[in-house]
């Protein structure tokens, strides 16, 4: 167990409907970071988040919106789905500590989205 | 901005041999390189990092990285190559700044056969 949860671990829905993904980040992280891997496009940036702010955006979708909790929980909103949207979405968290104690980020075991 | 190559969609090697996982970078200025391992239905896990001063950086499961500036290269090594080892790899670097912390940019990945 990375100390990142991941809810649900899978989710079948149909195009153009909407779904919510949570994430619970490691005990003490206040970064939370959204990131989508599909067979072809690998680990895609979507938004990171800091202490409940927004800090940085990449490939999201205007489709895709995201937000992080004042317990530090972030949740990732996907609306009217598409077929291309089934990927993996992965959550992940880093600790505040100096350079030195960082390991980067400690990822979630991932959502599997299937859109049909 | 950011990024981050890996040449070699799959790599294979003999069990017993050594193995190289070959990655390139790209940062406006220094860099902190990472290596993440995924398993079949597991987030990524992380390997070992470059924050600064030794270039070769010793990590978990006998992998190793050697930092090369002037090559911006970051290649992951293992003397003698483990059927378990079969996985995949993402290389990912972030720029250093001074406040804050920058999304990890990912590679598109290397799946990694060791045959027995």
């Amino acid at each position: 167990d990375s100390g990142v949860t991941q809810t649900p671990k899978h989710l079948i829905t149909a195009t153009g409907q909407r779904v919510t993904l949570r994430c619970s980040p490691r005990s003490g992280d206040l970064s939370v970071y959204w990131y989508q891997q599909s067979l072809d496009q690998g680990l895609q940036f979507l938004i990171q988040y800091y202490n409940g702010e927004e800090r940085a955006k990449g490939n999201i979708l205007e489709r895709f919106s995201a937000q992080q909790f004042p317990d530090l929980h972030s949740e990732l909103n996907l609306s009217s789905l598409e077929l291309g949207d089934s990927a993996l979405y992965f959550c992940a968290s880093s600790s505040p500590l100096d350079i030195k104690d960082d390991y980067g980020y400690t990822f979630g075991s991932g959502t599997r989205l299937t859109v049909v | 901005a950011q990024s981050v190559a890996q040449p070699e969609d799959q790599v294979n090697v003999a069990e017993g041999n050594p193995l190289t996982v070959k990655c390139t970078y790209s940062v406006s200025g220094n860099p902190y390189l990472f290596w993440y391992v995924q398993y079949p239905n597991r987030g990524l896990q992380f390997l070992l990092k470059y924050i600064t001063g030794d270039n070769l950086v010793k990590g978990s499961y006998g992998f190793e990285a050697e930092f090369n500036k002037s090559q911006t290269s970051f290649h992951l090594k293992k003397p003698s190559a483990l059927v378990s080892d079969s996985a995949l790899y993402f290389c990912a670097v972030r720029e250093r700044v001074d406040t804050g912390r920058r999304a990890l940019t990912f590679g598109s990945g290397t799946r990694l056969q060791v045959q027995p």
